[in-house]
Protein backbone atom coordinates (compact mmCIF):
# COMPACT_ATOMS: atom_id res chain seq x y z
CA UNK A 1 0.00 0.00 0.00
CA UNK A 2 1.27 3.34 -0.81
CA UNK A 3 -0.03 4.96 2.69
CA UNK A 4 -1.34 8.51 3.25
CA UNK A 5 -1.34 10.47 0.25
CA UNK A 6 -1.69 14.03 0.66
CA UNK A 7 -1.14 16.95 -1.74
CA UNK A 8 0.17 19.46 -2.36
CA UNK A 9 3.71 18.91 -0.50
CA UNK A 10 4.32 22.85 -0.40
CA UNK A 11 2.27 25.44 -1.00
CA UNK A 12 2.81 29.30 -0.58
CA UNK A 13 0.22 31.80 -1.10
CA UNK A 14 -0.87 35.24 -0.44
CA UNK A 15 -3.10 36.18 2.35
CA UNK A 16 -6.72 35.90 1.46
CA UNK A 17 -6.42 33.30 -0.87
CA UNK A 18 -8.21 29.97 -0.88
CA UNK A 19 -6.05 27.10 0.57
CA UNK A 20 -6.90 23.16 -0.60
CA UNK A 21 -5.06 20.69 0.95
CA UNK A 22 -5.82 17.12 -0.12
CA UNK A 23 -5.95 13.47 1.79
CA UNK A 24 -6.25 10.00 0.44
CA UNK A 25 -6.50 7.20 3.16
CA UNK A 26 -5.03 4.10 2.99
CA UNK A 27 -7.16 1.77 1.61
CA UNK A 28 -10.08 0.37 4.01
CA UNK A 29 -8.99 2.46 6.78
CA UNK A 30 -12.76 4.21 8.52
CA UNK A 31 -10.64 7.21 10.01
CA UNK A 32 -9.22 9.89 9.04
CA UNK A 33 -7.44 12.49 11.00
CA UNK A 34 -6.21 16.32 10.08
CA UNK A 35 -3.36 17.69 12.17
CA UNK A 36 -1.65 20.98 11.95
CA UNK A 37 1.76 21.47 13.83
CA UNK A 38 3.67 24.51 14.73
CA UNK A 39 6.71 25.37 16.89
CA UNK A 40 4.19 27.19 18.84
CA UNK A 41 1.46 25.10 19.31
CA UNK A 42 2.69 21.66 18.22
CA UNK A 43 0.37 18.74 16.58
CA UNK A 44 -3.25 19.71 17.42
CA UNK A 45 -5.72 17.53 15.56
CA UNK A 46 -8.17 19.87 14.07
CA UNK A 47 -10.60 17.23 12.83
CA UNK A 48 -11.59 13.22 12.23
CA UNK A 49 -13.97 11.55 10.51
CA UNK A 50 -15.11 8.42 11.00
CA UNK A 51 -17.10 6.37 7.58
CA UNK A 52 -16.97 9.59 5.91
CA UNK A 53 -19.17 11.62 8.83
CA UNK A 54 -17.21 14.45 11.51
CA UNK A 55 -17.00 13.00 14.37
CA UNK A 56 -14.97 15.65 16.05
CA UNK A 57 -14.24 19.47 14.76
CA UNK A 58 -13.84 20.86 18.08
CA UNK A 59 -9.76 21.54 16.88
CA UNK A 60 -11.13 23.30 13.89
CA UNK A 61 -9.49 27.12 14.83
CA UNK A 62 -12.44 29.07 13.34
CA UNK A 63 -14.80 29.36 10.53
CA UNK A 64 -12.51 29.96 7.87
CA UNK A 65 -11.55 26.44 8.15
CA UNK A 66 -13.46 23.80 6.37
CA UNK A 67 -13.36 19.72 5.97
CA UNK A 68 -15.13 17.17 4.06
CA UNK A 69 -14.66 13.88 3.05
CA UNK A 70 -17.15 13.13 0.00
CA UNK A 71 -15.92 9.17 -0.22
CA UNK A 72 -13.81 6.41 1.86
CA UNK A 73 -11.20 7.52 -0.35
CA UNK A 74 -11.07 11.17 -0.02
CA UNK A 75 -10.76 14.11 2.01
CA UNK A 76 -10.10 17.90 1.89
CA UNK A 77 -9.25 20.73 4.18
CA UNK A 78 -10.03 23.67 2.95
CA UNK A 79 -9.02 27.68 4.57
CA UNK A 80 -10.69 30.93 3.28
CA UNK A 81 -9.63 32.86 3.67
CA UNK A 82 -5.69 32.15 4.46
CA UNK A 83 -3.83 34.29 7.27
CA UNK A 84 -0.08 34.27 7.39
CA UNK A 85 -0.94 32.72 10.97
CA UNK A 86 -2.23 29.68 9.63
CA UNK A 87 1.50 29.18 8.20
CA UNK A 88 2.14 25.33 9.21
CA UNK A 89 2.43 21.15 8.27
CA UNK A 90 -0.81 19.98 8.00
CA UNK A 91 -0.92 16.07 8.79
CA UNK A 92 -3.38 13.44 7.19
CA UNK A 93 -3.34 10.53 8.87
CA UNK A 94 -5.89 7.25 8.74
CA UNK A 95 -6.93 4.93 10.88
CA UNK A 96 -8.48 1.18 11.24
CA UNK A 97 -11.16 2.66 13.12
CA UNK A 98 -13.12 0.11 14.69
CA UNK A 99 -13.30 1.63 18.04
CA UNK A 100 -12.92 -1.91 19.79
CA UNK A 101 -9.48 -1.99 20.79
CA UNK A 102 -6.31 -0.05 22.42
CA UNK A 103 -5.63 3.13 20.86
CA UNK A 104 -5.21 2.16 17.24
CA UNK A 105 -2.28 3.11 15.18
CA UNK A 106 -2.83 6.16 13.14
CA UNK A 107 -0.49 6.43 9.74
CA UNK A 108 0.14 9.98 9.06
CA UNK A 109 1.15 10.97 5.96
CA UNK A 110 3.89 13.34 4.83
CA UNK A 111 2.07 16.44 4.98
CA UNK A 112 1.72 19.54 3.01
CA UNK A 113 4.13 22.44 4.02
CA UNK A 114 1.70 26.07 4.24
CA UNK A 115 3.06 29.41 4.04
CA UNK A 116 1.01 32.48 3.54
CA UNK A 117 2.77 35.61 3.36
CA UNK B 1 -7.08 12.36 29.01
CA UNK B 2 -4.25 11.43 31.25
CA UNK B 3 -1.76 14.19 31.42
CA UNK B 4 1.85 13.28 30.33
CA UNK B 5 5.21 15.19 31.53
CA UNK B 6 8.76 14.07 29.13
CA UNK B 7 11.68 15.56 29.05
CA UNK B 8 12.00 18.37 26.53
CA UNK B 9 15.07 17.16 24.90
CA UNK B 10 18.04 14.59 25.51
CA UNK B 11 21.26 13.67 23.95
CA UNK B 12 23.29 10.65 23.57
CA UNK B 13 26.04 8.97 21.98
CA UNK B 14 26.02 6.50 19.30
CA UNK B 15 25.55 2.63 20.06
CA UNK B 16 24.41 3.56 23.79
CA UNK B 17 20.74 2.81 24.75
CA UNK B 18 18.36 5.50 25.48
CA UNK B 19 15.81 5.80 28.04
CA UNK B 20 13.18 8.25 28.12
CA UNK B 21 10.80 8.18 31.21
CA UNK B 22 7.06 9.77 30.74
CA UNK B 23 5.04 10.52 33.57
CA UNK B 24 1.24 10.06 33.44
CA UNK B 25 0.35 10.49 37.42
CA UNK B 26 -3.37 10.25 36.47
CA UNK B 27 -3.75 7.43 34.32
CA UNK B 28 -6.89 5.69 34.28
CA UNK B 29 -7.53 1.68 34.25
CA UNK B 30 -8.37 1.80 31.05
CA UNK B 31 -5.50 3.84 29.52
CA UNK B 32 -2.86 2.48 27.16
CA UNK B 33 0.08 3.92 26.92
CA UNK B 34 1.66 4.58 23.37
CA UNK B 35 4.92 6.02 21.77
CA UNK B 36 5.17 7.79 18.59
CA UNK B 37 8.14 8.90 16.50
CA UNK B 38 8.33 11.80 14.47
CA UNK B 39 11.22 12.71 11.94
CA UNK B 40 12.43 15.85 10.68
CA UNK B 41 9.94 16.91 7.63
CA UNK B 42 8.06 13.50 8.18
CA UNK B 43 4.58 12.63 10.10
CA UNK B 44 4.37 10.73 13.33
CA UNK B 45 4.83 6.78 13.39
CA UNK B 46 3.53 4.41 15.86
CA UNK B 47 6.36 2.59 17.58
CA UNK B 48 5.00 0.53 20.67
CA UNK B 49 2.33 0.35 22.86
CA UNK B 50 1.56 -1.33 26.10
CA UNK B 51 -0.56 -1.86 29.42
CA UNK B 52 1.75 -2.88 32.16
CA UNK B 53 4.97 -4.53 32.41
CA UNK B 54 7.37 -4.89 29.24
CA UNK B 55 6.54 -4.73 25.55
CA UNK B 56 9.26 -5.59 23.31
CA UNK B 57 9.23 -5.45 19.73
CA UNK B 58 12.05 -4.60 16.85
CA UNK B 59 12.60 -1.67 17.27
CA UNK B 60 12.00 -0.64 21.13
CA UNK B 61 11.04 -2.15 25.27
CA UNK B 62 8.43 0.00 27.05
CA UNK B 63 8.42 -0.75 30.48
CA UNK B 64 5.45 0.28 33.01
CA UNK B 65 5.78 -0.54 36.17
CA UNK B 66 3.31 -2.05 38.70
CA UNK B 67 1.34 1.17 39.29
CA UNK B 68 1.36 2.40 35.76
CA UNK B 69 2.33 6.14 36.89
CA UNK B 70 4.71 6.27 34.66
CA UNK B 71 6.34 4.42 31.27
CA UNK B 72 10.18 4.16 29.66
CA UNK B 73 10.90 3.66 26.24
CA UNK B 74 13.97 2.31 25.55
CA UNK B 75 15.87 1.92 22.68
CA UNK B 76 18.72 -0.60 22.18
CA UNK B 77 22.14 0.57 20.97
CA UNK B 78 20.89 4.23 19.02
CA UNK B 79 22.10 5.22 15.96
CA UNK B 80 22.24 8.66 13.91
CA UNK B 81 19.21 7.87 12.03
CA UNK B 82 17.26 7.38 15.88
CA UNK B 83 17.30 11.02 16.12
CA UNK B 84 13.80 12.31 16.40
CA UNK B 85 10.94 13.71 18.31
CA UNK B 86 9.32 10.99 20.44
CA UNK B 87 6.03 11.02 21.93
CA UNK B 88 3.95 9.69 25.05
CA UNK B 89 0.58 9.34 24.23
CA UNK B 90 -2.08 8.17 27.33
CA UNK B 91 -5.55 6.81 26.03
CA UNK B 92 -8.45 4.67 27.12
CA UNK B 93 -9.38 1.36 25.00
CA UNK B 94 -11.18 2.06 22.19
CA UNK B 95 -10.35 5.80 22.39
CA UNK B 96 -9.65 6.86 18.42
CA UNK B 97 -8.10 10.91 19.27
CA UNK B 98 -4.31 10.61 19.77
CA UNK B 99 -3.42 14.07 21.67
CA UNK B 100 0.12 14.67 21.41
CA UNK B 101 2.28 17.08 24.16
CA UNK B 102 5.19 18.60 23.41
CA UNK B 103 7.71 15.36 23.34
CA UNK B 104 11.18 14.66 23.82
CA UNK B 105 13.37 15.50 20.93
CA UNK B 106 15.88 13.46 21.06
CA UNK B 107 19.70 13.91 19.35
CA UNK B 108 22.56 11.38 18.54
CA UNK B 109 25.61 12.11 18.20
CA UNK B 110 28.34 10.89 16.49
Amino acid sequence: DAGVIQSPRHEVTEMGQEVTLRCKPISGHNSLFWYRQTMMRGLELLIYFNNNVPIDDSGMPEDRFSAKMPNASFSTLKIQPSEPRDSAVYFCASSLGVGRGPQETQYFGPGTRLLVL
Amino acid sequence: LAKTTQPISMDSYEGQEVNITCSHNNIATNDYITWYQQFPSQGPRFIIQGYKTKVTNEVASLFIPADRKSSTLSLPRVSLSDTAVYYCLVGPFGNEKLTFGTGTRLTIIP
